[in-house]
């Protein structure tokens, strides 16, 4: 089982919709968990970090999160094409002192 | 600019060369990281130093692979004898101590390729 698991996409949704990209980690003792988005060609960037259950909103993002499900996730509103990019699961790992990342999403957002 | 810097952008050797890296992270940021990412997938973790002290190493990371810090500012990532496998974006990331763990700044990789 890999630490944290995303699906790989692509994920294509139309302008204006909501993407709704989702996550599972195995470490039941992580405590702090991200999003990063990585344009093709770039490093990752960080635009959300969320540390306790529930909802966090940033502009028209919104980050979820349910330790007891081990399920995070990241909504966009009103997608713009330029939203579309790699969005990359992160999560630090106490027991490995380390930030794990998944193999990320694909997010396509088209006219 | 104040952002993460890394050095060269790209690199291109032949298998069995030494290549390293430089990376300068953003001046007050004491946490230092070193991650390797190929296409498709995402960034995986190679080592981490706080200051001038190397506090993490993947057991992923052969003994082909080594990483300083050694004033607690700059860092170099070395790969002696390269082979094909090791062509990756290796990308630094710097955060602050007294930061959330896990809030990275990253720099713009050094993209190495083995022939």
């Amino acid at each position: 089982q890999k630490e944290v698991e995303q699906n790989s996409g692509p994920l294509s949704v139309p302008e204006g919709a909501i993407a709704s990209l989702n996550c599972t980690y195995s470490d039941r003792g992580s405590q702090s968990f991200f999003w990063y988005r990585q344009y093709s060609g770039k490093s990752p960037e960080l635009i959300m970090s969320i540390y306790s259950n529930g909802d966090k909103e940033d502009g028209r993002f919104t980050a979820q999160l349910n330790k007891a499900s081990q399920y995070v996730s990241l909504l966009i509103r009103d997608s713009q094409p330029s939203d579309s990019a790699t969005y990359l699961c992160a999560v630090f790992s106490g027991g490995y002192n380390k930030l794990i990342f998944g193999a990320g999403t694909r997010l396509a957002v088209h006219p | 600019d104040t952002g993460v810097s890394q050095d060269p952008r790209h690199k291109i050797t032949k298998r069995g060369q030494n290549v390293t890296f430089r990376c300068d992270p953003i001046s007050e940021h004491n946490r230092l990281y070193w991650y390797r990412q190929t296409l498709g997938q995402g960034p995986e973790f190679l080592t981490y130093f706080q200051n001038e002290a190397q506090l993490e190493k993947s057991r992923l990371l052969s003994d082909r692979f080594s990483a300083e810090r050694p004033k607690g500012s700059f860092s170099t990532l070395e790969i002696q004898r390269t082979e094909q496998g090791d062509s990756a974006m290796y990308l630094c990331a710097s955060s602050l101590e007294s930061g959330r763990t896990g809030e990275l700044f990253f720099g713009e990789g050094s993209r190495l390729t083995v022939l």
